[in-house]
C-alpha cells in the first residue's frame, strides 16, 4: 500500500508567514494528490486537486505543487482563518497523510 | 448550494450493526458519486467506501471490506451506509462526501457535518 507521511506534524506560525507543509509519498503517484483543510469540529474542505489546481472558491493564497513522490502545500501569507489541521490524500488508495497542525505561534 | 446531511449515527455494541444516511440536495444526484469517510476521536481521515453515480461500481477500505455495504437510492437523494459486525475501532465520526466526477471518484469536494458512532458495550 501507498504511504503518505505529513511533515512537521506541528507548526507554529505568526499572521503574514509563508507557511509550508510537506506530503511525501512511499512510492510515485504522478501528479494524483489533493489537500484538504479541517478546522476543529467542522468537516474537511478541499483545497487543491491533482497536486497543484485550486478547487473553486479557495483564496489564492494557497497553492500546491510537487509531482511522484514529494509535494508541498503552501500559504503565501498565513491569515487568522488558515489556523487549522491539513491532510494530504492520495487518489490510487484515497489514502490521507496523517494531518498537519498549523497552530499560532 | 450543496448541502450533505448525515443521521443515523449512535450507540451500539460491539457485533451490532447501524445503517448511516445522508440526504443530499443542490445537485443532481444521480450524476456524482459518492463517498464515507470517517475519523476516529482525536485521529486522522480515514477514507471508508465510495460508489458511482449509477451505483454499479463499489469500493471499499480493506478495514471495513464485507462488514459494511454502501447503496444509493437516486429516486430520494440519499446515500446509505450499513454497518454490519461492529468493531470498538469503528468508533468515529462518519462523514458523506461528494466526488467531482460520476464514476469512482478518488476526492471529495463537498462534505456534510458528520455523524457520530460510538461501538461499545
Amino acid at each position: 500500500d501507498i504511504q503518505m507521511t505529513q511533515s512537521p506534524s506541528t507548526l507554529s506560525a505568526s499572521v503574514g508567514d509563508r507557511v509550508t507543509i510537506t506530503c511525501r509519498a512511499s512510492q510515485s503517484i504522478n501528479s494524483w494528490l489533493a489537500w484538504y483543510q479541517q478546522k476543529p469540529g467542522k468537516a474537511p474542505k478541499l483545497l487543491i486537486y491533482k497536486a497543484s489546481s485550486l478547487q473553486s472558491g479557495v483564496p489564492s493564497r494557497f497553492s500546491g505543487s510537487g509531482s511522484g513522490t514529494e509535494f508541498t502545500l503552501t500559504i503565501s501569507s498565513l491569515q487568522p482563518d488558515d489556523f487549522a489541521t491539513y491532510y494530504c490524500q492520495q487518489y490510487n488508495t484515497r489514502t490521507f497523510g496523517q494531518g498537519t497542525k498549523v497552530e499560532i505561534k | 448550494e450543496v448541502q450533505l446531511v448525515e443521521s443515523g449515527g449512535g450507540l451500539v455494541q460491539p457485533g451490532g450493526s447501524l445503517r448511516l444516511s445522508c440526504a443530499a440536495s443542490g445537485f443532481t444526484f444521480s450524476s456524482y458519486g459518492m463517498s464515507w469517510v470517517r475519523q476516529a476521536p482525536g485521529k486522522g481521515l480515514e477514507w471508508v467506501s465510495t460508489i458511482s453515480g449509477s451505483g454499479g461500481t463499489t469500493n471499499y477500505a480493506d478495514s471495513v471490506k464485507g462488514r459494511f455495504t454502501i447503496s444509493r437510492d437516486n429516486s430520494k437523494n440519499t446515500l446509505y451506509l450499513q454497518m454490519n459486525s461492529l468493531k470498538a475501532e469503528d468508533t468515529a465520526v462518519y462523514f458523506c462526501a461528494k466526488g467531482p466526477c460520476g464514476g469512482d471518484c478518488y476526492t471529495f469536494d463537498y462534505w456534510g457535518q458528520g455523524t457520530l458512532v460510538t461501538v461499545s458495550s
